[in-house]
């Protein structure tokens, strides 16, 4: 079965300390992988996709097919990070219909 | 563009009642997702509609659960008969085009059964 492992559950950092929230995956084929994000009182929104391979608000994220791992990395955590981050590769089913399947999500904690 | 539209904010039922929820997707989106969050759990795929068709009903509850996405109109996702266990924060998403595309998500409907 596809999955995905967002192993810590809560991640704290301090304020301008690095932080790498982890995610794993299991899919056959070629990935389509997503991070979503969510802050305190606001929608779930997109936050970067790997094909594109750009840094929003400072974060990347590489896609290592050796390890089926999707981490996302900021060098300099802020406080306005903190926030539900959610890893989501897409999958595509015998029927070829394509999901997202979603990680139980890493609170990350940016403390002053 | 308002943006992805879901009511009621919260629903309150009893065991036993019917509960509807509604999605408007955003101006000329035409695909719908919906999702549930259990307590302490992440999001869970329910089902993936296209206008007046049902895409991808995998993720749903072979029982009490439907969902619709009409010509016309909203979204629809009914519950029949809810039972404690549904209890849980139902989100919305719609994209322009099929998955791949970027999905903008809607606040959520959080339904209590007492």
């Amino acid at each position: 079965a596809q999955r995905v492992t967002q192993p810590e559950k809560l991640l704290s950092v301090f304020k301008g300390a690095p932080v790498e929230l982890k995610c794993n995956y299991s899919y056959s084929g070629s990935p389509e992988l997503f991070w979503y994000v969510q802050y305190s009182r606001q929608r779930l929104q997109l936050l970067l996709r790997h094909i594109s391979r750009e840094s929003i608000k400072g974060f990347t994220a590489d896609l290592n097919k050796g390890e089926t791992s999707f981490h996302l990395k900021k060098p300099f955590a802020q406080e306005e990070d903190s926030a539900m981050y959610y890893c989501a590769p897409q999958s595509v089913n015998a029927g070829n219909n394509r999901k997202l399947i979603w990680g139980l999500g890493t609170s990350l904690a940016v403390n002053p | 563009n308002a943006g992805v539209m879901q009511n009621p904010r919260h629903l309150v039922r009893r065991r036993g009642q019917e509960a509807r929820l509604r999605c408007s997707p955003m101006k000329g989106h035409s695909h719908v997702y919906w999702y549930r969050q259990l307590p302490e759990e992440g999001l869970k795929f329910m089902v993936y509609l296209q206008k007046e068709n049902i895409i991808d009903e995998s993720g749903m509850p072979k029982e009490r659960f439907s969902a619709e996405f009409p010509k016309e109109g909203p979204s629809i996702l009914r519950i029949q008969q809810v039972v404690r266990g549904d209890s849980a924060a139902y989100f919305c998403a719609s994209s322009p085009a099929g998955v791949g595309e970027k999905l903008f998500f809607g606040s959520g409907t959080q339904l209590s059964v007492l």
